[in-house]
């Protein structure tokens, strides 16, 4: 059974910054391309970023572009977001997500159940 | 980057209908359209990829159609645990954009 656990979410000052995680298991992870998707709570979603499956390609929504760096860990099966100079608009739950390829595809098989971050003073 | 719009934002249906839910793209995606159904608390869950190809799993009530800028899911006949949001997903470029979401409620 896939699974996704994120942590690593919490309360933080605006212009600080916040390292998620994302612990996966159930699949082969360096099969496959993995992202990180936000929602404000009662919003829409929004992508914020992909990896391949090697780490040779990568891409950030333009909110996040500059400020945010995707990595991962295929040793440990792990997805990281290290997200720097929050702001208040960064406020949302963040999903880790699975795609259906190697590649970034773009398509999103499988979901955490996300980790709440939050920006304010 | 593309903008994906949904109409309508929200739809009440009962048990049993058939509802269609409608995706429109600011420019060609080709085939590359995902459908999600999330319910309140939960992730969303991915329907449909590549405008009509079913996930392994999803009930075959839920259809996709459509290329280019205009896609639709249909819904066959509702079932109580249909009811939920629905998102169109543009795999097309990056950055990956979502539509707004369509709720759909019980009348």
């Amino acid at each position: 059974e896939v699974q996704l656990v994120e942590s690593g979410g919490g309360l933080v000052q605006p212009g600080r910054s916040l390292r998620l995680s994302c612990a996966a298991s159930g699949f082969t992870f360096d099969d496959y391309a993995m992202h990180w998707v936000r929602q404000v709570p009662g919003k829409g979603l929004e992508w914020v970023s992909g990896i391949s499956w090697n780490s040779g390609s990568i891409g950030y929504a333009d909110s996040v572009e500059g400020r945010f760096t995707i990595s991962r860990d295929n040793a440990k099966s792990s997805l990281y977001l290290q997200m720097n100079s929050l702001r208040a608009e960064d406020t949302a739950l963040y999903y880790c997500a699975k795609d259906k390829d190697r590649g970034d595809l773009g398509l999103f098989d499988y979901w955490g159940q996300g980790t709440l971050v939050t920006v304010s003073s | 980057d593309i903008q994906m719009t949904q109409s309508p934002s929200s739809v009440s249906a009962s048990v049993g209908d058939r509802v269609t839910v409608t995706c429109r793209a600011s420019q060609g995606v080709r085939s590359w359209l995902a459908w999600y159904q999330q319910k309140p608390g939960k992730a969303p869950k991915l329907l449909i990829y590549a405008a009509s190809s079913l996930q392994s799993g999803v009930p075959s009530r839920f259809s996709g159609s459509g290329s280019g800028t205009d896609f639709t899911l249909t819904i066959s006949s509702l079932q109580p645990e249909d009811f939920a949001t629905y998102y169109c997903q543009q795999a097309n470029s990056s950055p990956h954009t979502f539509g707004q979401g369509t709720k759909l409620e019980i009348k």
